[in-house]
């Protein structure tokens, strides 16, 4: 099973300032890396799949990089609606499919 | 629009079982592999199982193995997880998922606690 860890635990940053979210894989992943949101109450939504590319209305400011077994979440600038928890997950080895556990990410 | 509806949660106990319904609409179910993903309260996400477009194929993860069966019913656009031999520790909310190249499309989730 790949073992997915992700880096802070907790990161407090200032509405307007970049975040810089890791994720790193105990084995390549090649690519297949997704990146996900989850927002108190709600449900989990894609950001960004195949480690790079955004999914359907995502906003510019979420950038994703990497490949192996490091790879990075980018918010450029962040928004208020843009505090939440972050998770990474891997779709290169399964079963089973396995995510990080968890970046969140407060108001500094 | 696109959605995935769970339902079929509710507070049982331990060694009961439950079946849980997830309802696809606005997309062709059946080009389409679906999982289950779980969230134990204030956890993180677990992949729970998963099958492929026709049913044909299904995995599960080690934690549910031998409990848990997913199906799905592609006339009615419905997936199914039939959760037996309950654990406490298999209290969470469950997320019906759509998945291609990612896990594109969510439900919101049905809660099930597992509770004497």
């Amino acid at each position: 099973e790949i073992v997915m860890t992700q880096s802070p635990a907790t990161l407090s940053v200032s509405p307007g300032e970049r975040a810089t979210l890791s994720c790193r894989a105990s084995q390549s992943v090649s690519s297949n890396l997704a990146w996900y949101q989850q927002k108190p109450g709600q449900a989990p939504r894609l950001l960004i799949y195949a480690a790079s590319t955004r999914a359907t209305g995502i906003p510019a400011r979420f950038s994703g990089s990497g490949s192996g077994t490091e790879f990075t979440l980018t918010i450029s600038s962040l928004q208020s609606e843009d505090f939440a928890v972050y998770y990474c997950q891997q779709s290169n080895n399964w079963p089973p499919w396995t995510f990080g556990q968890g970046t969140k990410v407060e108001i500094k | 629009q696109v959605r995935l509806v769970e339902s079929g949660g509710g507070v049982v106990r331990p060694g009961r079982s439950l079946r849980l319904s997830c309802a696809a609409s606005g997309f062709t179910f059946n080009d389409y592999a679906i999982h289950w993903v779980r969230q134990a309260p204030g956890k993180g996400l677990e992949w729970v199982a998963v099958i492929s477009f026709d049913g044909s194929n299904k995995y599960y993860a080690d934690s549910v193995k031998g409990r848990f069966t997913i199906s799905r019913d592609n006339s009615k656009d419905t997936l199914f997880l039939q959760l037996n031999s309950l654990r406490p520790d298999d209290t969470a909310v469950y997320y019906c998922v759509r998945a291609r190249r990612a896990f594109d499309i969510w439900g919101q989730g049905t809660m099930v606690t597992v509770s004497s």
